[in-house]
């Protein structure tokens, strides 16, 4: 069965650069979460997306925006990257969202460093 | 406090041991998952549940909703079930997922 697309898997990058994360999510998924990992940390909710509209936003920095495209893909945008943004990003989908018995299921993450 | 709290966080057992892991939380969920992770490795989801017990394999999931807790229970412990087990709840209004830290198993042969 397809699962949770991202890309790239490891991605190096130096302070104050930019990157773009991607996610494809399940076929027929209309709901995607993106999460951050610090090292030795549990996951962070940053921002959702449901039928190409944000639905919900934690704790992501403003120098981060996302969106979701007509075919479901989202991509998370970073810019003047630091340090501390390296981390695991994850993203998971779902079949729906809101309040409810939606399970989630996870991409294999992207390993994001800053030197 | 942590809106999820899981017990212990680390857990050494010998190849065989019946393992539980606890958590609690404080938050109303309309779900709680169970989910696990290999060192640098991705995260896989084990159960999804909103009341009673699940079982899959050796895997044993319960939730008391009224009690606010959850237990992850396995069964004949083996080395490769060695990894990071996450409790996370459905909370906020769009079902973005509520971490607890999670609780390191190494189990030994």
């Amino acid at each position: 069965a397809a699962g949770v697309i991202q890309s790239p898997r490891h991605l190096i990058k130096e302070k104050r650069e930019t990157a773009t994360l991607k996610c494809y999510p399940i076929p027929r998924h209309d709901t995607v979460y993106w999460y951050q990992q610090g090292p030795g940390q549990d996951p962070q909710f940053l921002i959702s997306f449901y039928e190409k509209m944000q639905s919900d936003k934690g704790s992501i920095p403003d120098r981060f925006s996302a969106q979701q495209f007509s075919d479901y893909h989202s991509e998370l945008n970073m810019s003047s990257l630091e340090l501390g943004d390296s981390a695991l990003y994850f993203c998971a989908s779902s079949l729906g969202s809101g309040t409810g018995y939606y399970e989630q299921y996870f991409g294999p993450g992207t390993r994001l460093t800053v030197t | 406090k942590n809106e999820v709290e899981q017990s212990p966080q680390n857990l050494t057992a010998q190849e065989g041991e019946f393992i539980t892991i606890n958590c609690s939380y404080s938050v109303g969920i309309s779900a709680l998952h169970w989910l696990q992770q290999h060192p640098g490795g991705g995260i896989v989801s084990l159960f999804m549940l909103s009341s009673g017990k699940k079982k899959h394999g050796r895997l044993i999931a319960t939730i008391n909703i009224q009690e606010k807790h959850s237990s992850l229970h396995i069964t004949a412990s083996h080395p490769r079930d060695s990894a990071v087990y996450i409790c996370a709840v459905t909370g906020g209004s769009q079902g973005n997922l509520i971490f607890g830290k999670g609780t390191k198993l190494s189990v030994k042969p």
